[in-house]
């Protein structure tokens, strides 16, 4: 139990494109997704918080017009990153609140998406 | 402020040998939650352990064991008879609330290298 799926691994794109990622929790409801970006061989660091049926709160320094995030329903959030430039090329990480999910509290993340933009 | 220090960068060990993981936090409040997820070459950050700031029981689940003092704000993680398969980046990381919407505050990891 407790995964979560996220679409594409890898994407490729050229600049000035949008590209959508997406992350599901696939055996449990999640009302909280989270947005994180890693750099090479760095930390985790957390773009935004996403709540299921409201906005999401974006961390300080995160632009909210780039980094587009909608968290539709209990299964889905996804990620818009709009207008994409090299500088956005980075590995994108999501993960689900298992709070729902015998109440864990656990967050549990998908595989990430390798975004490349040339 | 809250925060994970994981003073290690990188260790390299040879099989079979033991190798601990340092994780040190700082925080505030009284409850809370400290956290070990390992992240292997394929970028996919798995879940290890979870514990709250009220269980100082230290756990063992295989070859992975546990060591939590609060007196030390200490969560130290070692691994027996280490295996090549436990290469991976480990990440020490502290939630402040067991609610849903907390945050988790993620220390720099630590590289592990274990050589045939």
């Amino acid at each position: 139990g407790a995964v979560v799926s996220q679409h594409p691994s890898r994407v490729i794109c050229k600049s000035g494109t949008s590209v959508k990622i997406e992350c599901r929790s696939l055996d449990f409801q999640a009302t909280t997704m989270f947005w994180y970006r890693q750099f090479p061989k760095q930390s985790l660091m957390l773009m935004a918080t996403s709540n299921e049926g409201s906005k999401a709160t974006y961390e300080q320094g995160v632009e909210k017009d780039k980094f587009l995030i909608n968290h539709a329903s209990l299964t889905l959030s996804t990620l818009t990153v709009t207008s994409a430039h090299p500088e956005d090329s980075s590995f994108y990480i999501c993960s689900a609140n298992s709070a729902g999910f015998a109440a864990k509290n656990i967050q549990y993340f998908g595989a990430g998406t390798r975004l490349s933009v040339l | 402020a809250q925060k994970v220090t994981q003073a290690q960068t990188e260790i390299s060990v040879v099989e079979k040998e033991d190798v601990t993981l340092d994780c040190v936090y700082e925080t505030r409040d009284t409850t809370y939650y400290l956290f070990w997820y390992k992240q292997p070459p394929s970028g996919e950050l798995v879940f290890l352990i979870r514990r709250n700031s009220f269980d100082e029981q230290n756990e063992i689940s295989g070859r992975y064991s546990w060591n939590f003092q609060k007196s030390t704000s200490s969560f130290n993680f070692t691994i027996t008879a280490s295996q090549v398969v436990d290469s991976a980046v480990y990440f020490c990381a502290l939630s402040e609330a067991p609610y849903n919407t907390d945050k988790l505050i993620f220390g720099t990891g630590t590289r592990l290298q274990v050589f045939p």
